[in-house]
């Protein structure tokens, strides 16, 4: 079954503003993971979250995960807009490392 | 990651032929992970090999669709007598630890 899927599907933003980005998962998993895909270009990983781990930060981004929920976000700080891109989070579940995505929110930043 | 390397970046193949892309892990690295990329969507779990091995291709099409990688030379996903739904990104990745690294993905395009 699909995992990782996420909502909004497409958020537009003002340059400034934060960006919130949610993420569900249905089965156990062993970290969460969000990528950024520019159009038409391949994923740049931008942060792991552990499935013991609550928060994480890295610069501008801040992850939560609830396994409880079976839920994370993804929080954008003060956006600029090259932020614009697609973002994926991605499922890790497997001691291999197999990851499924989400269909990912398409982020638009506004300058 | 600039260190996953796939060829071609683009390929058009007409319905009936077959497409061979390519992949060569980061150094040191021996194993790889192929996904799909259907236009406006995530991507999607194909197959993970090791070096002469295909440990988990519970995501591979049962027809047309074979992957291998040799002890020598890149990984090669081959795709026989292509269809107009076979048309997508299809991107590489290798890992270390949980994080993993994708290459900048092949664009093909079946006519």
């Amino acid at each position: 079954s699909q995992q990782g899927e996420e909502d909004p599907q497409a958020l537009s933003i003002q340059e400034g503003e934060n960006a919130t980005m949610n993420c569900s998962y249905k089965t156990s998993i062993n970290n969460l993971q969000w990528y950024r895909q520019n159009s038409g270009r391949g994923l740049v990983h931008l942060i792991l979250i552990r499935s013991n781990e609550r928060e994480k930060h890295s610069g501008r981004l801040r992850v939560t995960l609830d396994t409880s929920k079976k839920s994370s976000s993804l929080l954008i700080t003060a956006s600029r807009a090259a932020d614009t891109a697609s973002y994926f989070c991605a499922a890790g579940g497997t001691s291999y490392g197999k990851l499924t995505f989400g269909q990912g929110t398409i982020l638009t930043v506004h300058p | 990651n600039a260190g996953v390397m796939q060829n071609p970046r683009h390929l058009v193949r007409r319905r009936g032929q077959e497409a061979r892309l390519r992949c060569s892990p980061m150094k040191g690295h021996s194993h790889v992970y192929w996904y799909r990329q259907l236009p406006e969507e995530g991507l999607k779990f194909m197959v993970y090999l090791q070096k002469e091995n295909i440990i988990d291709e519970s995501g591979m099409p049962k027809e047309r669709f074979s992957a291998e990688f040799p002890k020598e030379g890149p990984s090669i996903l081959r795709i026989q007598q292509v269809v107009r739904g076979d048309s997508a990104a299809y991107f590489c990745a290798s890992f270390l630890g949980d994080e993993q690294y994708f290459g900048p993905g092949t664009r093909l395009t079946v006519t």
